[in-house]
């Protein structure tokens, strides 16, 4: 079955940390380009930042450059978001979610979200 | 960043009946258009993208149309399980962005 299981949500104050983890199981990890996206109730589903299976190449979105680093660990199938600088406005579900898919010369670099985890809440609050 | 809006926000209609939700980009997305389907508490599903071909597994009652700027979501004959939050998302250019979805509710 395939599954991927986000941790590491929970509550940050203000200008802390935190770090989300997702791992993969039931599907090839190492040749899917991988993302993260949140929902808020408010503003509503929104990428935040893609990287490509070798961990090399990696984008942000505006709202979380600087600020969040996305990484990954293809023997543990495991993929990352380390979020800095925490605002309220980053309360959010995150979801990882897959992206395209790469065999050994190309990649299809698909850009829409086929397989995602179940969430982690996160709550900047003081 | 390219504006995603869908339309209507909500609607009720009834089981068997053929719904279809409009999405428009505030500029090109060409046809890297996918449409999600979510429920309370889980994560979105994905259930069309490149604006019409349907994901393995999806019911064929789903369909999609449009490209450019002008998409379309059609479920042909509603069903229990369809009642749900629907969301498009363009994945023409970054940062990719999503509508602000279309609930669909029991009549």
């Amino acid at each position: 079955e395939v599954q991927l299981v986000e941790s590491g949500g929970g509550l940050a104050q203000p200008g802390g940390s935190l770090r989300l983890s997702c791992t993969a199981s039931g599907f090839s990890f190492s040749n899917y380009e991988m993302n993260w996206v949140r929902q808020t109730p408010g503003q509503g589903l929104e990428w935040l930042s893609n990287i490509s299976i070798s961990g090399s190449y990696t984008l942000y979105a505006d709202s979380v450059k600087g600020r969040f680093t996305i990484s990954r660990d293809n023997a543990k199938k495991s993929l990352f978001l380390q979020m800095n600088s925490l605002r309220a406005e980053d309360t959010a579900v995150y979801y990882c979610a897959s992206g395209g898919y790469c065999t050994d010369d190309k990649c299809n670099h698909a850009g829409y979200f086929q397989k995602w985890g179940q969430g982690t809440l996160v709550i900047v609050s003081s | 960043d390219i504006q995603m809006t869908q339309s209507p926000s909500a609607l009720s209609a009834s089981v068997g009946d053929r719904v279809s939700i409009t999405c428009r980009a505030s500029q090109t997305t060409r046809n890297w258009l996918a449409w999600y389907q979510q429920k309370a508490g889980k994560a979105p599903k994905l259930l069309l993208y490149q604006a019409s071909t349907l994901e393995s597994g999806v019911p064929s009652r789903f369909s999609g149309s449009g490209s450019g700027t002008d998409f379309t979501l059609t479920i042909s004959s509603l069903q229990p399980d369809d009642f749900a939050t629907y969301y498009c998302q363009q994945y023409d250019t970054y940062p990719w962005t999503f509508g602000q979805g279309t609930k669909v509710e029991i009549k």
